[in-house]
């Protein structure tokens, strides 16, 4: 399967500065996803970004305070902009590659807004 | 949307006593359902997945069992050990491979006491 390198693993950051993450996958996929796992929750996936086009969004997330990058198919940035501390939580990407193979988690980000 | 409901939410076991956890789903559409199992601080790792064309599958002391016209189905562990202890999420997804992403359950914490 998929092996994905995310950074940075965690960072505190000051309210209303912007934190940018990156994935990069090892093989070409056509879609990577950005989730977001607030403290002891589940998963709840922000995002599908496709190479070539527009990230698209959930409900309850919006381009201006998570932009997403996806400049060719084995890598992705998702910005959090102008964090406030309930934007604290783990951040983490995934991608599916063809028949037979799951669906993979980059490490994750945790990210501490203070 | 999809939405996937997971019981229980907490889960306590002797080591050595089988563990069963289940979730259902609303969307018909889905046909790939895997299995996560997340310890602390770590990502969540695929420990058995099935597609909705399969019934049963079983991989050593893990199994999961697929009813798609009840729309749920349950993970099974048996011979628990205390390693297996952390925290699993089920999720549903449609058409793999076309890009569509996981929806998550709300997690099972599982502890296993020697």
């Amino acid at each position: 399967s998929a092996v994905i390198s995310q950074k940075p693993s965690r960072d505190i950051c000051q309210r209303g500065t912007s934190l940018t993450i990156q994935c990069q996958v090892d093989s070409q996929v056509t879609m990577m996803f950005w989730y977001r796992q607030q403290p002891g929750q589940s998963l709840t996936l922000i995002a599908t970004a496709n190479q070539g086009s527009e990230a698209t969004y959930e409900s309850g997330f919006v381009i201006d305070k998570f932009p997403i990058s996806r400049p060719n198919l084995t890598f992705s940035t998702l910005t959090v902009s102008n964090m406030s501390p309930e934007d604290s939580s783990i951040y983490l990407c995934s991608v599916v590659q063809g028949e037979g193979y799951g669906y993979t988690f980059g490490s994750g980000t945790r990210l501490t807004v203070v | 949307g999809e939405n996937v409901e997971q019981h229980p939410s907490t889960l306590s076991v002797q080591e050595g006593d089988s563990a069963v956890i289940k979730c259902t789903y609303s969307d018909s559409a889905s046909n790939y359902f895997p299995w996560y199992k997340q310890e602390l601080g770590k990502r969540p790792q695929l420990i058995i997945d099935i597609r909705s064309n399969v019934g049963e599958k079983k991989d050593q002391r893990i199994a999961v069992t697929l009813n798609k016209t009840a729309k749920h189905f349950s993970l099974h562990i048996t011979e628990t050990q205390p390693e297996d202890s952390a925290v699993y999420f089920c999720a549903a997804s449609k058409a793999r491979n076309s890009g569509y992403a996981l929806n998550f359950g709300k997690g099972t914490s599982l502890l296993v006491t020697p």
